[in-house]
């Protein structure tokens, strides 16, 4: 099975900071990764979908890139509502669908 | 209004045994995968279980296989979980979500959730 590893496992930063999250899987998924954020008591939602696309609605403030194992979700300017935790997750190939174990942004 | 909407959850023995509903509305329920995906309590998420639009093709975690049983009544717009010989491990919130194909199988629309505990 595919493993997804995600650094920072959390941060601490201010509003309009950049903010980079990283994902590592442990084979090539080629660009079969989506980036989910949940807020607490929340269930999550889907912000970026085959590495790079924006989901509808999603705000122009996120975006991802990366190929292969190697994948960052950014956040250009940090916003009050964005304090939250983001999952990466695979879906590669048959399931198992492998969700990384999050990040935390926190406030500074 | 396209929506997920997870029932069945509650307390449970160890042992003992639960089934998870979730009532689709908004889309055609059998244009989709569907997917079952658990958080514990402080936990992150973990995918369970897949079922295809058809209800032929189902997968499942390692910790789950042999245990829960994932189903769909196409008819009733319904996906289910059946969940047997639960442990003090299988407490979480489980979340029903569909899987879009054309966003190369992201899953695009969740429910709200629905809480399991197993405790004596």
């Amino acid at each position: 099975d595919i493993q997804m590893t995600q650094s920072p496992s959390s941060l601490s930063a201010s509003v309009g900071d950049r903010v980079t999250i990283t994902c590592r899987a442990s084979q090539s998924i080629s660009s079969y990764l989506n980036w989910y954020q949940q807020k607490p008591g929340k269930a999550p939602k889907l912000l970026i979908y085959a590495a790079s696309s924006l989901y509808s609605g999603v705000s122009s403030r996120f975006s991802g890139s990366g190929s292969g194992t190697d994948f960052t979700l950014t956040i250009s300017s940090l916003q009050p509502e964005d304090f939250a935790t983001y999952y990466c997750q695979q879906s590669f190939s048959n399931p198992p669908f492998t969700f990384g174990p999050g990040t935390k942004v926190e406030v500074k | 209004q396209v929506r997920l909407v997870e029932s069945g959850g509650g307390l449970v023995k160890p042992g003992g045994s639960l089934r998870l509903s979730c009532a689709a509305s908004g889309f055609t329920f059998s244009d989709y995968f569907m997917t079952w995906i658990r958080q514990g309590p402080g936990k992150g998420l973990e995918w369970v279980s897949y079922i295809g639009g058809s209800g032929s093709a189902k997968y499942y975690a390692d910790s789950v296989k042999g245990r829960f049983t994932i189903s769909r009544d196409n008819a009733r717009q319904s996906l289910y979980l059946q969940m047997n010989s639960l442990g003090a491990e299988d407490t979480a919130v489980y979340y029903c979500a569909r899987g879009e194909r054309g966003l190369d199988d992201a899953f695009d629309i969740w429910g709200h959730g629905t809480v399991v505990t197993v405790s004596s």
